[in-house]
């Protein structure tokens, strides 16, 4: 059985960019989940997708938004970069009726200069 | 808001120490509460996980028991390895919009030396 994976896995942009990460989601599952880890930090919520619409986000702004597609792979853009974007960008996967257990691909570590 | 407090570490042990990494929370209703392993350069790993109080998770000689009176679900381990040394995150599932949003800990490094 193949877990969530993830790509790219590291990912250079200077400010103002735009950027888009990819997620598999792991096989079964149908709703994915976006998280940003900052060095040192925990985790936080961007958002989270089911059905291929947005259900549930976190305190991002609107320059982060994302997909769903019909296979439930999924993926994450960020427009105007900043400084502050730089960090390690998770993905989760999570079976039917078990929106709690999220399961984690390994990250895309982005870098803005 | 919901929110998760987690020991400061640090935390440094021989193997075959007792480990002990506290955790709280803070919640409306009732979550379900998580200890997530995170390796240099890796993702997360769901350790355990207790979806209502009393319960207890276990995995790998990792257990948490869910403490509803205390609401914490503090991690132990009676024999650590070297191969523990990573950062662990606690986290609880918010139920309170759509969707369900994991709440994580600033997370504890664990350092275990031979």
């Amino acid at each position: 059985e193949t877990g969530v994976t993830q790509s790219p896995t590291h990912l250079i942009k200077t400010r103002g960019q735009q950027v888009t990460l990819r997620c598999s989601s792991q096989s079964g599952h149908n709703t994915v989940s976006w998280y940003q880890q900052a060095l040192g930090q925990g985790p936080q919520f961007i958002f989270q997708y089911y059905r291929e619409e947005e259900n549930g986000r976190g305190n991002f702004p609107p320059r982060f938004s994302g997909l769903q597609f019909p296979n439930y792979s999924s993926e994450l853009n960020v427009n105007a970069l900043e400084l502050d974007d730089s960090a390690l960008y998770l993905c989760a996967s999570s079976p039917p009726a078990g929106a709690d257990t999220q399961y984690f691909g390994p990250g895309t570590r982005l870098t803005v200069l | 808001g919901d929110s998760v407090t987690q020991m400061e570490g640090p935390v440094t042990l021989s193997e075959e120490a007792f480990l002990t990494i506290n955790c709280t929370y803070t919640a409306t209703g009732y979550p379900s509460l998580f200890w997530y392993v995170q390796y240099p350069g890796e993702g997360l790993q769901l350790l355990l996980k207790a979806t209502k109080a009393d319960d207890k998770g276990s995995n790998k000689g990792f257990e948490a028991t869910y403490r509803k009176e205390t609401t914490s679900f503090h991690l132990e381990k009676g024999s650590v390895q070297v191969s523990d040394s990573a950062v662990y995150f606690c986290a609880l599932s918010d139920r309170s919009q759509a969707g369900t949003a994991l709440i994580f800990g600033k997370g504890t490094t664990l350092s275990v030396s031979s």
